[in-house]
């Protein structure tokens, strides 16, 4: 089965760190690139995060550059972002997502259900 | 950084009758445009990609045109389960990935 399934989130203090995974079955793991995507209570969707397929290359959105750190394991088809010195802000619905194109960017395809994140 | 604005914010249709679903991008993202839908307490929902091609599953009501800056989801008759939230993305000038605020689309 095609799937991703996110884990990790939780409630956390401000300043405090959590890890997200995410792990991928019924595809080629390690020939897409992959995304985190998130969403606050009631509101739209957002970029935060994105990785080359080899894990070479990565790219974040701006309020969280320097307390992110997106990472995969393709050995164990799992996707993580480890998250730092959150904020209140970064509450949130974080989603993972793959790209629709094998080898390279492109739009999001494949979505999980999503993980629960809660500063405060 | 390109801002995609989404309109109208609510669109309020009856079953059978077609829906028109605008973005605009502050810039040209070319044919770089994806829409999504999502429904409450589910995931987002790939519908079209590069502007015009349906994603795997998605039924031949959806259809999305344009290009540049200006770019259409027409849904041809809508059906019930049609109604949902709908945002679009782009992926040209990146990064950021960045979204549209979302279309609203409600049974009248």
């Amino acid at each position: 089965q095609v799937q991703l399934v996110e884990s990790g989130g939780g409630v956390v203090q401000p300043g405090g760190s959590l890890r997200l995974s995410c792990a991928a079955s019924g595809f080629t793991f390690n020939t897409f690139v992959l995304y985190w995507v998130r969403q606050a209570p009631g509101k739209g969707l957002e970029w935060v995060a994105y990785i080359k397929s080899d894990g070479s290359g990565t790219f974040y959105t701006d309020s969280v550059k320097g307390r992110f750190t997106i990472s995969r394991d393709n050995s164990r088809s799992t996707l993580y972002l480890q998250m730092n010195s959150l904020r209140a802000e970064d509450t949130a619905l974080y989603y993972c997502t793959k790209s629709v194109y094998q080898g390279g960017d492109g739009a999001f395809d494949l979505w999980g259900r999503g993980t629960m994140v809660t500063v405060s | 950084e390109v801002v995609l604005t989404q309109s109208p914010a609510t669109l309020s249709l009856s079953p059978g009758e077609r829906a028109t679903l605008s973005c605009r991008a502050s810039q040209s993202v070319v044919s770089y445009l994806a829409w999504y839908q999502q429904k409450p307490g589910q995931a987002p929902r790939l519908l079209i990609y590069d502007t015009s091609n349906r994603a795997t599953g998605i039924p031949a009501r959806f259809s999305g045109s344009g290009s540049g800056t200006d770019f259409t989801l027409t849904i041809s008759s809508l059906e019930p389960e049609d109604f949902a939230v709908y945002y679009c993305q782009q992926r040209y000038s990146w990064p950021p990935i960045t979204f549209g605020q979302g279309t609203r689309l409600e049974i009248k």
